[in-house]
């Protein structure tokens, strides 16, 4: 079974500074994928960027970047220059990868609560 | 494009009546989802609905729910004889193509039981 554990309670970061968001996982498959979702208060899930097991780099979308150790079955999420709008709810999620092409479910975490200070 | 729509965006019963939750995924999305997340909670998954294939509800918590998907597009959530721990917003997704796609979210249901 897949297992997402975040832990940190309510995190605060100054505007324009970086933030790491923590993620540990544990799963028995071999192929599986790392995501990142953002929920802000209007409720809305927002796919923020994806990590693949087998990937050789560590994934960037823009302003979000995924620190993925895979030995420490971490996948860490690192934010840069934090903007106001980022204040939200993050969730790490994560999906086994079947090589069929089938999709299949995600599993989340709890959740983590971001609040951005001007 | 239109992406993936819910109604009724909020749903107020009363306990022991039942529900229906209403999901159009994404034109073309082979794949819907059906989640739950409770106040403060992440999402629990429910259900998956993959084309033709048999669904997996091995996230269903109770014979009280069920779930449709008539001609591989709209899908049905129905909750019978409701109760108060049911109250929660629930989330369609839908994605396509190889499994590392992500998934489109809807907006949600709120479901409040009273």
């Amino acid at each position: 079974a897949q297992k997402i554990t975040q832990t940190q309670p309510g995190m605060f970061v100054q505007e324009k500074e970086a933030v790491t968001l923590d993620c540990t996982y544990d799963t028995s498959d071999p192929s599986y994928g790392l995501f990142w979702y953002k929920q802000p208060s209007s409720g809305e899930m927002i796919f923020l960027i994806y990590q693949g097991s087998y990937d050789q780099q560590n994934a960037t979308e823009g302003r979000y970047s995924l620190n993925f150790q895979k030995a420490r079955k971490s996948a860490n999420l690192v934010i840069s220059a934090s903007q106001l709008g980022d204040s939200a709810m993050y969730f790490c999620a994560m999906r086994e990868i079947i090589k069929t092409g089938a999709n299949s479910k995600l599993t989340f975490g709890k959740g983590i609560t971001l609040s951005v200070r001007p | 494009g239109a992406g993936v729509s819910q109604s009724p965006s909020n749903k107020v019963t009363e306990k022991g009546k039942d529900v229906e939750l209403r999901c159009d995924p994404i034109s073309g999305h082979t794949a819907l989802y059906w989640y739950r997340q409770s106040l403060g909670q992440g999402l629990e998954f429910l259900i998956y609905f993959q084309g033709n294939s048999a669904p997996d509800k091995s996230g269903l918590p109770s014979d009280r729910f069920s779930a449709e998907r008539t001609g591989g597009s709209v899908s049905t959530l129905t909750i019978q004889r409701t109760q108060q721990e049911d109250s929660a917003v629930y989330l369609c997704a839908s994605s396509s193509g190889a499994s590392y796609n992500e998934q489109f979210f809807g907006p949600g249901t709120r479901l409040t039981v009273l």
